[in-house]
């Protein structure tokens, strides 16, 4: 079975500065996706940026980016020029191909110090 | 497209109640799936279908059931509920496509609290 682990419980950053959240997996399989995901506290689940394994190139989308490093089975997510709107808890999950199964790791609650 | 919806945003169950989370998708997505989470967990995965008349179990599905008789809709029944069930809940419906775009979009959620 696919886990995902996010060591990091809680991170801040000042405001307008970089941060990164890291997300480690553990698959036999070669082919899935990885995705990040926001949660505000209105509890709407948010999707922040998506990753195909098959896929070297880095994703970024905006302030986001990913460095996925897939034989160290890594994917940490950066956050540029942090905004206060940032603030929010932050979930890695990995999509089974076979099942079209989504496996979350625990969350990373971001804080944006102003 | 309205998306995922759900209702109710909020239940609060007598333990041994019974009732149904409703969930509708206006993407004409084929899969569709519950998760529940609970505080210091990620999201965790109860049924899941990818079709009408197509369900399945996920991580969680003991005291659930599920049934897809439409595209649209794939509501969550809790058959006696107990406090272990008082969670937040998300629907959730994704495109199977060989172009990979398979990223699923998740309701708003409906809090739920069981006495």
């Amino acid at each position: 079975a696919q886990t995902v682990t996010q060591s990091q419980p809680e991170m801040s950053v000042q405001e307008a500065e970089t941060v990164t959240l890291s997300c480690t997996y553990d698959t036999s399989e070669s082919d899935y996706y990885l995705f990040w995901y926001k949660q505000p506290p209105s509890r709407q689940m948010i999707l922040v940026i998506r990753q195909e394994a098959y896929k070297q190139q880095n994703a970024t989308e905006n302030r986001f980016s990913v460095n996925f490093q897939k034989a160290a089975k890594s994917f940490s997510l950066k956050i540029s020029d942090s905004q206060l709107g940032d603030a929010a808890m932050y979930f890695c999950a990995y999509l089974n191909f076979g099942n079209e199964k989504l496996t979350f790791g625990t969350g990373t609650r971001l804080t944006i110090i102003p | 497209n309205a998306g995922v919806t759900q209702t109710p945003k909020f239940q609060v169950l007598k333990t041994g109640q019974s009732m149904t989370l409703q969930c509708a998708q206006d993407m004409n997505h084929e899969y569709m799936s519950w998760y529940r989470q609970d505080p210091g967990m990620g999201l965790r995965l109860i049924h899941y279908s990818v079709g009408a008349g197509i369900t399945d179990q996920g991580e969680v599905p003991n005291g659930y059931n599920v049934s897809r008789s439409t595209t649209e809709d794939f509501p969550l029944r809790l058959l006696s509920a107990a406090p272990s069930q008082t969670s937040v809940y998300f629907c959730a419906s994704s495109l199977i496509s060989t172009s990979g775009r398979r990223t699923q979009y998740f309701g708003p959620g409906t809090r739920l609290l069981v006495l």
